[in-house]
């Protein structure tokens, strides 16, 4: 089966600070694609990362990182020096070639991050 | 980017008509298309996958009948809500990719639906 945690249902930071949003999966494939997106108020989900199982390189770009560690099946995503147009929910999903429902997304609950000024 | 649009953005109907949601990749063309519906606070649930040209393969529990569901083309794919009631209220979303299960989905911005 595959599923995805994201244990964190809301966080309320104050502008500039830090934040990590967790984000742990199960799934039985050797091989498959993890996500992150990002849901504004507006309602659109924004892509913001795709990454597949064999490459562990961490990535920054600007203000996000993300760190992969398949040893403990995480794939965290932080925001540095946040900002109140980071406000949105979060969403992790995970994509197997093989298993799940026909190789779908598998979506967390999203967590909610919100920025204050 | 890749550029989903959806149309209506919003919508309200009365009960008992049909309700018709127009999902289109603008600028890549689309072999699948997927339809979630997401509740207030909730996660996306996914209603089904279509792929074009064929019968859309529904989620267990989705009604196919009241949910119908055509992709047409490689750009367009629409979704049918008939004889809506009150509790299909609810923000539905498509995505659409080029089908290859490394593919990302690239999202509408979705469509509110109030039946009254």
């Amino acid at each position: 089966a595959q599923k995805v945690t994201q244990a964190q249902t809301e966080i309320s930071v104050v502008e500039k600070e830090d934040v990590t949003l967790d984000c742990v999966y199960e799934t039985r494939d050797t091989t498959y694609y993890l996500f992150w997106y990002k849901q504004p108020p507006s309602g659109e989900l924004v892509f913001l990362i795709r990454r597949n199982s064999f490459d562990e390189q961490n990535e920054i770009s600007g203000r996000y990182s993300w760190n992969f560690q398949k040893s403990t099946s995480s794939f965290n995503f932080t925001i540095t020096a946040s900002q109140v147009v980071d406000s949105a929910v979060y969403f992790c999903a995970l994509r197997g070639l093989y298993g799940g429902s026909q190789g779908n997304l598998i979506f967390g609950k999203g967590t909610k991050l919100s920025v204050k000024p | 980017g890749a550029v989903v649009s959806q149309h209506p953005s919003w919508v309200i109907c009365k009960s008992g008509t049909s309700v018709k949601i127009e999902c289109r990749s603008l600028d890549f063309q689309a072999t699948t298309m997927f339809w979630y519906r997401q509740f207030p606070k909730q996660s996306l649930m996914l209603m089904a996958t279509s792929n074009e040209g064929s019968k859309a393969t529904y989620e267990q529990g989705v009604e196919k009948d009241k949910f119908l569901i055509n992709h047409a083309s490689l750009t367009l794919s629409t979704l049918t809500v008939t004889s809506a009631h009150p509790e299909d209220s609810s923000f539905y979303i498509c995505s659409a990719s080029l089908g290859l299960s490394k593919d990302t989905q690239y999202f509408g911005p979705g469509t509110r639906l109030t039946v009254l």
